[in-house]
Formats: C-alpha cells, structure tokens, sequence
C-alpha cells in the first residue's frame, strides 16, 4: 500500500524568500513521487518526477525536490517565492506494482505576502 | 491546444438526476484514469482504462457511477441517481503506459448537486 502525508496544510512565506513544502511517503516498492500544483479554477500541472535516477529533481518555475529514502521524504523548495507560486500543491506516489493509480497527499496551501 | 479536455467544465443538478462527463485524452496516450477530487482534499482515484479496457476501478466508484471508453479513445463517466455527496471536482488524466509513467490532467468538471 501506499500513502502520502503533507505536513503543513499552509504555509506561508513573503515575496523573495525561500519556500519548503514537506512531504513523507509511504510505499512497499521503489515508488515514482511527483509534485503536482493547482492553481485557482485551473487543472492540475506537473512540477517534477522522481523516477530512480538522481536524487535531487529539478522541475518548472525554479523548483526542486531531494528524494531522501532513508527519511522517506521528498521535500519541495524554491530558493525565492514569487507571488504567482501563490498555489495548492500536492505531493503524490505511485508504486507501480501492478496499478497506476496515483495517490496524493491532502495538500499545502503556499501563500506568498508582498 | 492538445492536453487533457474535459466537457462540461461546470455541471449543476438536482439530487437524483443523472449526469454524464466527457473526456478527451491526449492524442497518443493510451491509458486515461479518473479521479474525484472534493473540496479540501487531494484527488482519489477512481477508475482507468488501457485502450478500451477498463482495467481497476476504486471502491469509490458505487454501483451508480458507470465509465467507458468505446474505441479507446475519449471516455465518458456517468453518475446516476446522483445525491448530494457526489458533489465534487471529476478530474480526467491520461498518460502513455509504462512503468514510470506520467499522467497529465485535464482542468476538471465541478459537479453541483443541489
């Protein structure tokens, strides 16, 4: 089985500093993590994927995000927030083992300040 | 525009009507998932399709909701007899299968039963 826990429900940071969005997972195989954001009204995007290969992932927009499995982490960061991160993100796992069905976390609210 | 479409993008009913969305996927993707998303909340998997199989669907999805993908194509999800709890974002995604996959979402369909 697998799962997702995001550890802060919001978070919020002012223009020009860094962003941290924490995420720990749970799964019985060598997952694939993957960070999606949702905008207001809008689908979801793809920020970054994990899949194996390098442990630090970059993805859109000036995001990162370690994948450290002896912490079973997959933290979210941005060294400096700008006001359009203003967004939901959701980290989410897929193990692969014979379903491809994704599974999200509840979700981090970023807000950004002026 | 060639990602996820979905139609309607908003939908309100009356308890008991039934309802039905549509999905059209990438173009050359071959599996397409659904998923529902209720406010506050990450998206739940529901069911998916490879081609026109319908291959695992989610204990979520009640004997009153009913997906298909005729020709492996676009793909329809129904609700009947829909009540006030099936109120919720549907979330259409497609992807081209492997093992680490990634699915690419359409922007939803915000379902209303009042």
């Amino acid at each position: 089985a697998q799962s997702v826990t995001q550890l802060d429900s919001h978070v919020s940071v002012s223009e020009g500093t860094p962003v941290l969005l924490r995420c720990n997972y749970s799964s019985s195989y060598s997952p694939s993590l993957f960070w999606y954001v949702q905008h207001p009204n809008k689908g979801l995007q793809l920020l970054l994927k994990y899949t194996s290969a390098a442990t630090l992932v970059k993805g859109i927009n000036g995001f990162e995000a370690e994948f450290k499995k002896s912490e079973t982490s997959f933290h979210l960061t941005k060294p400096s927030a700008h006001m359009s991160d203003a967004a939901e993100y959701f980290c989410v796992v897929s193990d692969g083992a014979g379903s491809y069905q994704l599974t999200f976390g509840k979700g981090t609210k970023l807000s950004v300040i002026p | 525009d060639t990602g996820v479409s979905q139609d309607p993008r908003h939908k309100i009913t009356k308890r008991g009507q039934n309802v039905t969305f549509r999905c059209d996927p990438i173009s050359e993707h071959n599996r397409l998932y659904w998923y529902r998303q209720t406010l506050g909340q990450g998206p739940e998997f529901l069911t998916y399709f490879q081609n026109e199989a319908q291959l695992e669907k989610s204990r979520l999805l009640s004997d009153r909701f009913s997906a298909e993908r005729p020709k492996g194509s676009f793909s329809t999800l129904e609700i009947q007899r829909t009540e006030q709890g099936d109120s919720a974002m549907y979330l259409c995604a497609s992807s081209l299968a492997g093992v680490r996959e990634t699915q690419y979402f359409g922007p939803g369909t915000r379902l209303l039963v009042l």
